[in-house]
């Protein structure tokens, strides 16, 4: 079965600084991971989407990375700025059916 | 502008009521999805859809209901029997193959 783990839990760092949010899954057989974005009490932003043959995609200052024979991705985030503060989820889609399985997130605090 | 409407944005219900969450998405999208979403955990799959008429239960069906009349139409109904209904709830809608996943800005139930 599945499992997606996100790690930190919960990260706060200065602005300014550049920072990794890593993504942990336990089946290689994925269609494609994603990124999404949460602000307090809204719904989910997509930010990055990158297929199983692709190694990285990047938007702004983002950047996100897979390696799906260790089953491990990243979401690196340069420049951090206060609006940066938010949950990020991190979800695989399985190439055996098309239900999203979740990580837990990572609640990000950039301090001003 | 394409996109996906939930209503209300804040719902309460006493004991022992039925109450119907609203989704609706104008995006000619397939698939259809409502998530369950409590502090410090990952989403939860309640119901998802892939075609009109037809709908499969996710992880935490019960005490919900579904219904998948119109394609652009994919409403949720919390029975008297979900004993713990007080969360966030999410609905989202992709294609058929998992691409272009959408989410709604969500209803926050409140049981008073």
């Amino acid at each position: 079965k599945q499992e997606v783990t996100q790690i930190p839990a919960a990260l706060s760092v200065p602005e300014g600084e550049n920072l990794v949010l890593n993504c942990s899954f336990t089946d290689s057989a994925i269609y494609n991971l994603q990124w999404f974005r949460q602000d307090p009490g809204k719904g989910l932003t997509s930010l990055l989407l990158i297929q199983s043959s692709q190694r990285e995609q990047t938007s702004g200052r983002l950047n996100a990375s897979l390696d799906k024979s260790s089953g491990r991705s990243t979401l690196y985030i340069a420049a951090s700025q206060p609006g940066d503060s938010a949950t990020y989820l991190c979800a695989v889609l399985p190439d055996s059916n098309y239900q999203l399985i979740w990580g837990a997130g990572t609640k990000l605090i950039i301090k001003p | 502008d394409g996109g996906i409407t939930q209503s209300p944005k804040y719902l309460f219900r006493k004991e022992g009521q039925n109450v119907t969450l609203s989704c609706e998405q104008n995006l000619n999208h397939d698939a259809m999805y409502w998530y369950r979403q409590d502090p410090g955990q990952g989403l939860r799959l309640i119901y998802y859809s892939q075609i009109v008429n037809d709908f499969q239960k996710g992880d935490i069906a019960e005490g919900y209901s579904v219904s998948r009349e119109k394609k652009e139409s994919f409403p949720l109904t919390v029975t008297s029997a979900q004993k713990n209904p007080t969360a966030f709830y999410l609905c989202a809608s992709s294609t058929s193959t998992g691409d272009g996943y959408t989410f709604g800005s969500g209803t926050r139930l409140t049981v008073v």
